[in-house]
């Protein structure tokens, strides 16, 4: 079993909808929670991270953490065109000091 | 702005080569990292390191070297390359943070998708 499990897409929803992206991980050492965008031939870019349970918003993004569940996900509101890319969860172990990272989500948002 | 440049987008190679890939990074992280990225199977990690002339083995090694003679720069090794080692090749660094062995933000390269024939 993957330490880190990622609904596995991809995803195509029209401009304006609300999407949801998720994760789910095994070893409750993790301790950081972080969402990646990658764009086509591009690297991955870190696009949010938290380190408790709960909801953490930045613009149209919000993260949320339920470390009870071990259940993280990311919301998208008013979804664009731009926004369409890999989305990659990924969890930092401090104590080995390396993140782990899901297969990824590839989003498309269409005009 | 923050920078980590791989130094070949594209690179082809035959079975047997011995294949350098070169990473630098401009922003005086102590941490490197070397992933390769593969349809259906995500990031993963191959070696790391925390400083000048250290290294850790990641989660797949095998097959793979690396050399850190230098703090801004962070070289990946294929000593004997094989086409199951086509693929996306990710470099990425990060700064330490007081008390802990790495910081959680990753500063990914755009990569270099190697293909072994």
């Amino acid at each position: 079993q993957k330490e880190v499990e990622q609904d596995p897409g991809p995803l195509s929803v029209p401009e304006g909808a609300i999407v949801s992206l998720n994760c789910t991980y095994s070893n409750s050492a993790f301790q950081y929670f972080m969402w990646y965008r990658q764009y086509s031939r591009k690297g991955p870019e870190l696009l949010m991270y938290t380190y408790s349970s709960g909801n953490k918003e930045d613009g149209r993004f919000t993260a949320q953490v339920d470390k009870s569940s071990k259940y993280i996900s990311l919301f998208i509101r008013d979804s664009q065109p731009s926004d369409s890319a890999t989305y990659l969860c990924a969890i930092f172990n401090t104590n080995a000091g390396k993140s782990t990272f899901g297969d990824g989500t590839t989003l498309t948002v269409k005009p | 702005d923050v920078k980590v440049t791989q130094s070949s987008r594209y690179l082809v190679k035959r079975t047997g080569e011995k294949v350098f890939l070169e990473c630098v990074q401009d922003m005086d992280h102590e941490n490197m990292f070397w992933y390769r990225q593969d349809p259906g199977l995500g990031l993963r990690l191959i070696y790391f390191s925390y400083d000048v002339k250290m290294k850790e083995k990641g989660d797949i090694p095998e097959g793979y070297s690396v050399s850190r003679e230098k703090k801004e720069r962070f070289s990946l090794i294929l000593e004997s390359a094989s086409t199951n080692q086509t693929s996306m090749y990710l470099c990425a660094s990060s700064l330490r943070t007081e008390g802990a062995l790495s910081n959680e933000k990753l500063f990914f390269g755009s990569g270099t998708q190697l293909s072994v024939l």
